[in-house]
């Protein structure tokens, strides 16, 4: 069965660095996401993406987020600089339609120290 | 603002009943409302869906209901197993926007 994948698994980095995080969704999949989730608390959305641009994003995505679909596969959430309070699961999701059910990926766990 | 509550941190039950777990929400009016299994440590799985204009939904031993007028989802686990344990998130999402609003979640814990 199709599935979302994402690496790395897990991903440390100091402060202030730049991390890219990658997302390949499934293959017939047009819509694509990125969440987050603090240890302990709700996941929340950060972006959608459709179509080759931003079609939604959250506050949490300031100007030190970005996302690109660099290729027919791959999909990316960049940190500029990071922050501690960057720390969390990073889930990629992807959905056939807007109607549709969005498929998580297992996520990507960032530590900021 | 839009509020949505699980019941309870944590349902205990045991092998073979029904798990009932509920999801309330306030100031909203989804379009669609999900259900996801979630892991420790892991990405929420998909489970079933439903839309405004249905009542029902059924997959295998799960089911399903929406009431848009008490503004509530019941999601049952007939049959419950050990295997079922896990937290379990309900997602609503509105008819012109694309993000899933996700509720804190229940735990259950099916005992053998």
């Amino acid at each position: 069965e199709p599935e979302v994948t994402q690496t790395p698994s897990h991903q440390v980095t100091q402060m202030g660095q730049e991390v890219i995080l990658r997302c390949v969704p499934i293959s017939n999949h047009l819509y694509f996401y990125w969440y987050r989730q603090i240890l302990g608390q709700k996941v929340e959305f950060l972006v959608s993406f459709y179509n080759n641009e931003i079609s939604e994003k959250s506050e949490i995505f300031d100007d030190q987020f970005s996302v690109e679909r660099p290729d027919g596969s791959n999909f990316t959430l960049k940190i500029r600089s990071t922050k501690l309070e960057d720390s969390a699961m990073y889930f990629c999701a992807s959905s056939y339609g807007r109607s549709y059910e969005q498929y998580f990926g297992p996520g990507t766990r960032l530590t900021v120290t | 603002s839009q509020k949505i509550e699980q019941n309870s941190e944590a349902l205990n039950i045991q092998e073979g009943k029904t798990a009932t777990l509920t999801c309330n929400y306030t100031n909203y009016s989804p379009a669609y409302l999900q259900w996801y299994r979630q892991d420790p440590g892991r990405g929420p799985v998909f489970l079933l869906l439903i839309r405004e204009n249905e009542k029902e939904k059924r997959k295998e031993r799960l089911k399903v209901t929406f009431d848009t007028t008490l503004k509530q989802s019941l999601f049952h686990i007939t049959a419950s197993q050990p295997a079922d344990s896990a937290t379990y998130l309900c997602a609503l999402r509105g008819g012109a926007t694309n993000k899933l609003i996700f509720g804190t979640g229940t735990l259950l814990a099916v005992q053998p």
